[in-house]
């Protein structure tokens, strides 16, 4: 079946540190792949998405590249600040289920002043 | 805009009670989604609406759960009887119709089971 994996937490960086969060995936047929972010005390929120190969989706500064080879979405923003610090998601949705989606177990980020 | 509203924020309940978890998708929205999160599990699909009617109720995980969706503006979760093992973050989320629309989500419900 469809599955995410995500670098483990918890991240914590200082503030303007480069930041990445690795996500690999593996499903049938041609996934759409999505970044969704929880601060605390939130339900998730879209953060970014990719629906084909070498698409890249961008918002607020993070970055990540649909990599098809590599079976790799990682999550990249070149200075983070303190407000990005919450619990980030990469997911998938794929095959017939362009509804369903597949979640990994979320990266804690906490950036520090 | 109004987004997802759920209510309550919080429930905090003994044992064997009846449990109703509420929830108001985004006006337009024709597809609706219960969520589970648990440290443990993580995210859990617990069943998918589409124009009010169930598709996919396979993460419903047993029977003492229910859920409704009397129209496109309303639906509800129910666990009859509760058990502390039901404690978890209960999310509700909807989308428009179409290829990757995403998902928007509600505050959750924090249930507590004593």
């Amino acid at each position: 079946g469809d599955s995410v994996t995500q670098m483990e937490g918890p991240v914590t960086l200082s503030e303007e540190a480069f930041l990445t969060i690795n996500c690999t995936y593996t499903a049938t047929g041609y996934p759409s792949l999505f970044w969704y972010v929880q601060y605390p005390g939130e339900g998730l929120q879209l953060l970014l998405k990719a629906t084909k190969a070498d698409d890249k989706g961008s918002n607020k500064g993070f970055e990540a590249t649909y990599r098809k080879e590599t079976t790799s979405f990682h999550l990249e923003k070149g200075s983070v600040q303190v407000s990005d610090s919450a619990v980030y998601f990469c997911a998938l949705t794929s095959g017939g289920s362009n509804y369903k989606l597949t979640f990994g177990k979320g990266t804690l980020l906490t950036v520090n002043p | 805009d109004a987004g997802v509203i759920q209510s309550p924020r919080h429930e905090v309940t003994e044992m064997g009670q009846e449990v109703t978890l509420r929830c108001k998708p985004i006006s337009g929205h024709n597809s609706l989604f219960w969520y589970r999160q648990t440290m443990m599990r993580g995210l859990e699909l617990l069943i998918y609406f589409n124009n009010n009617v169930p598709i996919d109720d396979s993460g419903m995980p047993e029977d003492r759960f229910s859920a409704k969706m009397p129209n496109a503006s309303f639906s509800t979760l129910k666990i009859q009887p509760s058990e502390p093992r039901d404690s978890a973050v209960y999310f509700c989320a909807s989308s428009s119709q179409g290829l990757d629309q995403p998902q928007h989500f509600g505050d959750g419900t924090r249930l507590s089971i004593l």
